[in-house]
């Protein structure tokens, strides 16, 4: 099955820096890759997600690049705010074929931002 | 309606009740799924449901018992539980389409205690 590797697992920056966070994925079948935000207590929230067609995508502060020769992917947070902090994780989809799968998750990175 | 509804927020049960978790959508989507999420880890896929039958089940014991009585809702009926099993459970649901992965929306979750 779909194995994701995520780092690093905690990320501390300072408030207007960029964050980056990078994830890499084994199956090569794969072909959705979202990233979620979480806050403590609260559910994930999809925030930007990204096809394998597709090498690049942008909202606003927030784009995500992927690499399928290299099986990477990463989220770009850019002039980054207090409430940017949580737990970010990305993910892929776990089997070829239909929609239905399911998604295989990163194990996290917790991002702080520091005033 | 764009939520995924579950119910209840919160359930503290012994090893030897009966319990039901209950999630719901109103926003058409085909495909329904149950994640388990232990504190500052991933989301780990139980169960999916598309067309209201079931299509992967990840290994989860038996003690766990998934049922999709129509579109729009999902169950998870829960006997002899562990106190390993407590965790955060979430529902998730996404449309289904077989052209290619869909965006998972999540619910705010289940915080399961088992004493």
């Amino acid at each position: 099955g779909e194995n994701v590797e995520q780092h690093p697992s905690t990320l501390s920056v300072q408030e207007g820096d960029s964050a980056v966070i990078k994830c890499t994925y084994s199956d090569s079948a794969s072909n959705y890759f979202p990233w979620y935000k979480q806050e403590l207590g609260k559910r994930p929230q999809l925030i930007i997600d990204i096809r394998s067609n597709v090498g690049e995508k942008k909202d606003q502060r927030i784009a995500v690049t992927l690499n399928k020769t290299a099986k990477h992917f990463s989220l770009h947070i850019t002039e980054t705010q207090p409430e940017d902090s949580a737990v970010y994780f990305c993910a892929a989809s776990g089997y070829s074929g239909g929609g239905a799968d399911g998604l295989t998750f990163g194990k996290g990175t917790h991002l702080i931002i520091q005033p | 309606d764009t939520e995924v509804t579950q119910t209840p927020k919160h359930l503290v049960m012994g090893m030897t009740n009966k319990k039901s978790l209950k999630c719901e959508q109103h926003m058409g989507h085909r495909a329904m799924y149950w994640y388990k999420q232990k504190a500052k880890k991933p989301p780990e896929l139980m169960f999916v449901y598309s067309y209201e039958k079931l299509s992967i089940n990840e290994s989860v014991p038996s003690r766990f018992s998934p049922e999709c009585p129509n579109s729009s809702l999902l169950n998870l009926h829960l006997h002899a539980l562990q106190p390993e099993d407590s965790a955060l459970y979430l529902c998730a649901s996404s449309r289904n389409s077989l052209g290619g992965k869909e965006k998972l929306f999540f619910g705010s979750g289940t915080q399961l205690s088992v004493l």
